[in-house]
Formats: C-alpha cells, structure tokens, sequence
C-alpha cells in the first residue's frame, strides 16, 4: 500500500521568512497530493492540492511542488506570518476514494 | 458552506463499554471517512464509505466497526473500548473523486 513520509515533524520560523514541508510518497501510481492545515483546536482543511500532471501549483503565498520521478511533493509558505502557525499534513491518493496521511509538520511563525 | 457534524466534542468511556460515534454531513455527499489522529501518526484511515450500506476497510479497522444507514450518517462503532482507541476521530465526507474532505470538529475519546 501506500505510504507517505513527512519531514520536518516541527519547524520553527521567524515571521516573513519562508518555511518548507517535504513529503515522500511510495507508489508511482498516486496522482493526487493535497495539503491540509490544522489549527489549534479545529478540523484540518484544504488549503492548496496538486495532480499528477502538474509540476508546480501556487495560490498567493502559498505553493506547492512535485517531483514524480523523485517520488515527494513540498509545500512552500513565504512572507510567513503568525496566522500559518498550525499543523500541517500532506496526503497522497493511490486510487479511489482512498487519501493516506502524512504524519504531520508542526508550524510555528515567531513574531 | 458544508457542514459536517459530529455528535460530541468530548466523549469519557470504560473499557469494555460499547461506544457510537455519530458523523452527520448536509451536503448530499456520496464519501464519509472516519480518522484516528495521534500525535506523530497523523491521521490514519479506519473505515469509509462511498454510498449507503456500503463500507470499506481503511488501515487500522481492528477494534471498529461502521454503519451507514443513510446517506447524510455514518457512525462509528467501537465494539469493546480498549484504552489504546483512546484518541481524536475526525468524520469526514467528500463528493466522487475525493478532490477535497470537508472535516467535522473531531470527538476526544478517553477509555479509562
């Protein structure tokens, strides 16, 4: 089955600089790699996805990038700010309805 | 905005009990998930289900069972709470093609 490795499991920032999350799959068939942010307290959401036929996906001060032939896909934040300070999990699909988890990174923006 | 409703925020039970974890969603998904979040493990799948009486196993469904009678429900049942299911459970749900989970609060369960 799949497996999916995160690193780091906590990073530690100085606001507006920029954090990196890197995310290591196993299975070459997975085609659909979404990112999710949880904050203290609440339920984990979507914050940006990328599929298997795109190299590079960016929404503002976010983006994300992936390399098939190396297998790992990494979330970029820039001009962090005390507000991205949360956890962040990426996930992979191998097939079907089936999403599997990394262990996730905790993020915090010093200020 | 979807809504994904779980019945209980905080949830205290003994061992041996039998424990319903109920998950209600109000946006005529087809997908409903259940997750087990730990600290350092993420979150792993127990059991989904793509339509109504139908479920699959996810990675960890020893100690667990589901039902979904209705579309807009899907509960999860510990039949034998054992310490070790002490943990956050994330509902979820999602249209076909799993392009993105609407998440409830999650339930804090506690065996003792």
């Amino acid at each position: 089955g799949e497996n999916v490795e995160q690193h780091p499991s906590t990073l530690s920032v100085q606001e507006g600089d920029s954090a990196v999350i890197k995310c290591t799959y196993s299975d070459s068939a997975s085609n659909y790699f979404p990112w999710y942010k949880q904050e203290l307290g609440k339920r984990p959401q979507l914050i940006i996805d990328i599929r298997s036929n795109v190299g590079e996906k960016k929404d503002q001060r976010i983006a994300v990038t992936l390399n098939k032939t190396a297998k790992h896909f990494s979330l970029h934040i820039t001009e962090t700010q005390p507000e991205d300070s949360a956890v962040y999990f990426c996930a992979a699909r191998l097939y079907g309805n089936k999403l599997v988890f990394g262990a996730g990174t905790i993020l915090r923006v010093k200020s | 905005d979807v809504k994904v409703t779980q019945s209980s925020r905080y949830l205290v039970k003994r061992t041996g009990e039998k424990v319903f974890l109920e998950c209600v969603q109000d946006m005529d998904h087809e997908n409903m998930f259940w997750y087990r979040q730990d600290p350092g493990l993420g979150l792993r799948l127990i059991y989904f289900s793509y339509d109504v009486k139908m479920k699959e196993k996810g990675d960890i469904p020893e100690g667990y069972s589901v039902s979904r009678e209705k579309k807009e429900r899907f509960s999860l049942i510990l039949e034998s709470a054992s310490t070790n299911q002490t943990s956050m459970y994330l509902c979820a749900s999602s249209l076909p093609g799993l392009e993105k989970l609407f998440f409830g609060s999650g339930t804090q369960l506690s065996v003792l």
